[in-house]
């Protein structure tokens, strides 16, 4: 078993749907990362939490460090939404910034 | 500011070979980690790198290896190279600080044919 899970692995909604992205992960930690990847491979880095919650724009991402659950939400979605997203977490065990990441979620969103 | 660069983008090379990637991490960023994805098994850690020091190490063979320099600039070496080493490279730059977001390169595509 992993040591973290995402779900779904592929997700395809409608422009405008609200969408959710789920991460368990089975490992005490420090930080959870959630990124999105884009074709071509790069990177970015959307949220960092520890706990509570977090707002960027039409994202939201949330932690419930009891349960080993974050989710990340996306409101009103749109085709630039479309990417890979990925949770990371940092063990609490762990020197440094050594990083484990799920399987990732592909999300389309079609107009 | 700039961002994290990587070079080169994109490389091929035969089974057997060994290669070299460069990451020049974002100035002012002490630590620089590096990561394998590939199709099968997703995003792993290699190693991270603070301050000259190797930091952390995950769970790679020894014919992968890396080093800091004084500029915080990294390198990574993968000697004897072999099918399965085929993948996108990225590392990622940080200050220093362990909960720090960490923003990525656009990584180094390797071919290994």
């Amino acid at each position: 078993k992993n040591e973290v899970e995402q779900s779904p692995q592929n997700l395809t909604a409608q422009e405008g749907e609200f969408i959710t992205i789920n991460c368990s992960y089975s490992v005490g930690i420090s930080a959870l990362h959630w990124l999105q990847q884009h074709p071509g491979g790069g990177i970015v880095s959307l949220f960092m939490l520890s706990s509570g919650k977090k707002k960027h724009g039409r994202l939201i991402a949330t932690i419930n460090i009891q349960e080993k659950h974050s989710s990340l939400h996306i409101t009103a979605s749109h085709p630039r939404d479309s990417a890979v997203y990925i949770c990371a977490v940092r063990s609490e065990e762990t020197s440094g910034s050594r990083l484990t990441f799920g399987e990732g979620t592909q999300l389309t969103v079609n107009p | 500011k700039a961002g994290v660069t990587q070079t080169p983008r994109y490389l091929i090379k035969t089974r057997g070979q060994q290669v070299t990637l460069s990451c020049s991490p974002i100035s002012g960023h002490r630590s620089v980690s590096w990561y394998q994805q590939t199709p099968g098994q997703g995003l792993q850690f290699l190693f991270e790198y603070f301050s000259e020091t190797q930091r952390n190490k995950g769970n790679f063979p020894g014919r992968f290896s890396g080093r800091q320099f004084s500029n915080s600039r990294s390198e990574m070496n993968v000697s004897t190279l072999e099918l399965g080493d085929s993948a996108l490279y990225l590392c990622a730059s940080h200050r220093g600080v362990s909960t720090d977001t960490q923003y990525f390169g656009p990584g180094t595509r390797l071919t290994v044919l």
